[in-house]
């Protein structure tokens, strides 16, 4: 059963500021659907990135994902105030058919 | 559009029954479907259930055995049943559609499972 671990659990950063984040999966995760999502407090998730790397719509493109196997990254660069949030990653079609990571807080 | 509904309050040990009304688009789309996601307070994300166009279902393996999914095409509704609910269910339960990542979410309903 594949499990996805992300770092660092708190990304303490300022605004303009590069924010990288990882999430390693377990085994490898098929086709490379790793998905990340965004989360404020009080809101449902909110699609980011799908397939590693292409962004959902309406997505800024300071937004960015890359990775294959079984380690993933997202870069948020020039971080902007509506930036800090939880972000998830997730994967789609191991076993189970889907799962999350535990979450990165990016924090001010 | 997805919107999830059901008790705010549940019993250890009854039964949940949410039900979870899209509109936008079909249930039928064989490039969507619709999944069940969980966030106890200030926790992380778990994903309980996925129900595919062609109605087969997918289960969370350690909930598995607590969970019933299905739908209602005519009503374009998706419902989620949980078993034996207990305390640690406490949870705010979002239905969500997978295309190309869940692109589309509901607003979330909060369930409190206490006596």
């Amino acid at each position: 059963e594949i499990v996805l671990t992300q770092s660092p659990g708190i990304l303490s950063l300022s605004p303009g500021e590069r924010a990288t984040l990882s999430c390693r999966a377990s085994q490898s995760v098929a086709g490379a659907y790793l998905a990340w999502y965004q989360q404020k407090p009080g809101q449902a998730p909110r699609l980011l990135i799908y397939g590693t790397s292409s962004r959902a719509a309406g997505i800024p493109d300071r937004f960015s994902g890359s990775g294959s196997g079984t380690d993933f990254t997202l870069t948020i660069n020039r971080l902007e105030p509506e930036d800090f949030a939880v972000y998830y990653c997730q994967q789609y079609g191991s076993s189970p058919l889907f799962t999350f990571g535990p979450g990165t807080k990016v924090d001010i | 559009t997805l919107k999830e509904s059901g008790p705010v309050l549940v019993k250890p040990t009854e039964t949940l029954t949410l039900t979870c009304t899209v509109s936008g688009f079909s249930l039928s789309d064989a490039r969507m479907g619709v999944s069940w996601i969980r966030q106890p307070p200030g926790k992380a994300l778990e994903w309980l259930a996925h129900i595919f166009s062609n109605d087969e279902s997918s289960y969370s393996t350690s909930l598995k055995s607590r969970l019933t999914i299905s739908r209602d095409t005519s009503r374009s509704q998706v419902v989620l049943i949980m078993t034996d609910m207990d305390p640690v269910d406490t949870a705010t339960y979002y239905c969500a559609r997978i295309f190309r990542g869940f692109d589309i979410w509901g607003q979330g309903t909060t369930v409190t499972i206490s006596s």
